[in-house]
C-alpha cells in the first residue's frame, strides 16, 4: 500500500505571495489531518478533513485554509506569506476521524518564506 | 488541560547501549491515547505504538519496549541495544477519547536521540 504522499517537497516563498500545498492520503484513508512544525512551536495543528468536511481549525490566522475532494486529496493554501509561517508542513491521514486511531504521515513540505 | 512532557531535549548514546526516552503526561480524563512517533532525518512521522489508558500491560516490540503506569502518568520508551538507525526525534502525545477529533491530540515537544557508531 503506497504511503501518503505530498508534493512538493520543497518549496521557496516570498513574502506576500501564496501557496498550495498538496496531500494524497493513503488508499482508503478518509481522514486528513495537517500539522505545521518548526523549532520554537513544535509541532501545531492546523486542519482535519474528513469525507469532505473540515471538522476543526487550529488556532491559525484566516490566511491559512484548506479543503479536501471526494477522492482524500487534500491541499492547504496560505495566501500573504509572512516570514514566519516558513516551517515543516505535515499531513497525516488516518482509517477514521479523531485521535483515537493512529497516523501516517507524509514527508512533508518544507515552505521556506524569504 | 493536557499536556505532554518530554523533559530530555537530547540524548545521545554509544551504539548497543540501552536507552530510555521519557514521556509524563497530564490529563483530567480517565480515558485516553498515548502514541509514540519517530521522526527520522527524511521528515515523516513515522507511527510506534498506540496504548489506551485502561491497558497498563507493557509491551515489547523487538528492541523496542514501552513501560505504562499510570500511577506516576508515564509512558516511557527504551531501545535496548540501540543502533545508528534509531537516530531519530521521537514524539510522545497524547489523546483524549471521545472528541473524535485529531486536533485533541497533544504532542511533547520531543527528544532528539543520537546514536554514535
Amino acid at each position: 500500500k503506497a504511503g501518503v504522499t505530498q508534493t512538493p517537497r520543497y518549496l521557496i516563498k516570498t513574502r506576500g505571495q501564496q501557496v498550495t500545498l498538496s496531500c494524497s492520503p493513503i488508499s482508503g484513508h478518509r481522514s486528513v489531518s495537517w500539522y505545521q512544525q518548526t523549532p520554537g512551536q513544535g509541532l501545531q495543528f492546523l486542519f482535519e478533513y474528513f469525507s469532505e468536511t473540515q471538522r476543526n481549525k487550529g488556532n491559525f490566522p484566516g490566511r491559512f485554509s484548506g479543503r479536501q475532494f471526494s477522492n482524500s486529496r487534500s491541499e492547504m493554501n496560505v495566501s500573504t506569506l509572512e516570514l514566519g509561517d516558513s516551517a515543516l508542513y505535515l499531513c497525516a491521514s488516518s482509517s477514521s476521524p479523531g485521535g483515537d486511531y493512529e497516523q501516517y504521515f507524509g514527508p512533508g513540505t518544507r515552505l521556506t518564506v524569504t | 488541560a493536557q499536556k505532554v512532557t518530554q523533559a530530555q531535549t537530547e540524548i545521545s548514546v554509544v551504539e548497543k547501549e540501552d536507552v530510555t526516552l521519557d514521556c509524563v503526561y497530564e490529563t483530567r480524563d480517565t480515558t485516553y491515547y498515548l502514541f509514540w512517533y519517530k521522526q527520522p532525518p527524511s521528515g515523516e512521522l513515522v507511527f510506534l505504538i498506540r496504548r489506551n489508558s485502561f491497558d497498563e500491560q507493557n509491551e515489547i516490540s523487538g528492541r523496542y519496549s514501552w513501560n505504562f503506569q499510570k500511577s506516576t502518568s508515564s509512558f516511557n520508551f527504551t531501545i535496548t541495544a540501540s543502533q545508528v538507525v534509531d537516530s531519530a526525534v521521537y514524539f510522545c502525545a497524547l489523546s483524549e477519547r471521545g472528541y473524535s477529533s485529531a486536533s485533541k491530540i497533544i504532542f511533547g515537544s520531543g527528544t532528539r536521540l543520537s546514536i554514535r557508531p
